[in-house]
């Protein structure tokens, strides 16, 4: 059962342009929020995390946004740039789990 | 400060082999998770190990196993290969909070494992 869910495997964006990559959960008790990215042949790289106490949190270009009554999120990423063209997936934890849920990640392509 | 380091990072083995993953976290974090990774799976979690301890173990058959030792480096073990353990293996470590929850995870950049 995918308690996490990104049902956008892609996305291409051109250079410049916001990029939203999309996110939807299931578990109420989920109260931790993280985003990361991935190149190919790397570990996932931590970008940007939301407790649920928030709506919004913003890290320079990045920006998650928490929408609890949808049970969605959403990282913008403003503006894009080719560099940003990797993998991202987003996860989720309950405070009083030790465990992370991940997506199936979103693959961003950022065209100069 | 050093990041999560894993050995080795490539690996190729025949199905029936065992073979053990290392891995070793920031200093510092008391949490280490394992995850597998294959394309369009996203990360699948193995298991969670706290203070030598499996805290958390996710839907993987026995032949994955793992262990914490007291300088929290882990180790994780997969007997009897097959070919569908073919997979970019993940480890991450995380400062546990005082009530030993885990928060923001660091990854390491994996193994790949190619069973033949």
């Amino acid at each position: 059962d995918q308690q996490v869910k990104q049902n956008s495997p892609s996305l291409s964006v051109q250079e410049g342009r916001i990029s939203i990559l999309n996110c939807d959960y299931t578990n109420s008790m989920f109260d931790y929020f993280l985003w990361y990215k991935k190149y190919p042949a790397e570990g996932p790289t931590f970008l940007i995390s939301i407790s649920s106490i928030k709506d919004k949190n913003e890290d320079g270009r990045f920006t998650v946004f928490l929408n609890k009554s949808a049970k969605h999120l959403s990282l913008h990423i403003v503006p894009s740039q080719p560099g940003d063209s990797a993998v991202y997936f987003c996860a989720a934890s309950a405070l009083s789990g030790n465990q992370f849920y991940f997506g199936t990640g979103t693959s961003l392509t950022v065209i100069p | 400060k050093a990041g999560v380091t894993q050995t080795p990072r490539y690996l190729i083995k025949t199905r029936g082999q065992q073979v053990t993953l290392s891995c070793s976290p920031i200093s510092g974090h008391r949490s280490v998770s394992w995850y597998q990774q294959t394309p369009g799976q996203g990360l699948q979690f193995l298991f969670e190990y706290f203070s030598e301890t499996q805290r958390n173990k996710g839907n993987f058959p026995g032949r994955f196993s793992g262990r914490q030792f007291s300088n929290s480096r882990s180790e994780m073990n997969v007997s009897t290969l097959e070919l569908g353990d073919s997979a970019l293996y993940l480890c991450a470590s995380s400062l546990a909070l005082s009530g030993g929850q885990t928060r923001t995870q660091y990854f390491g950049p994996g193994t790949r494992l190619t069973v033949l």
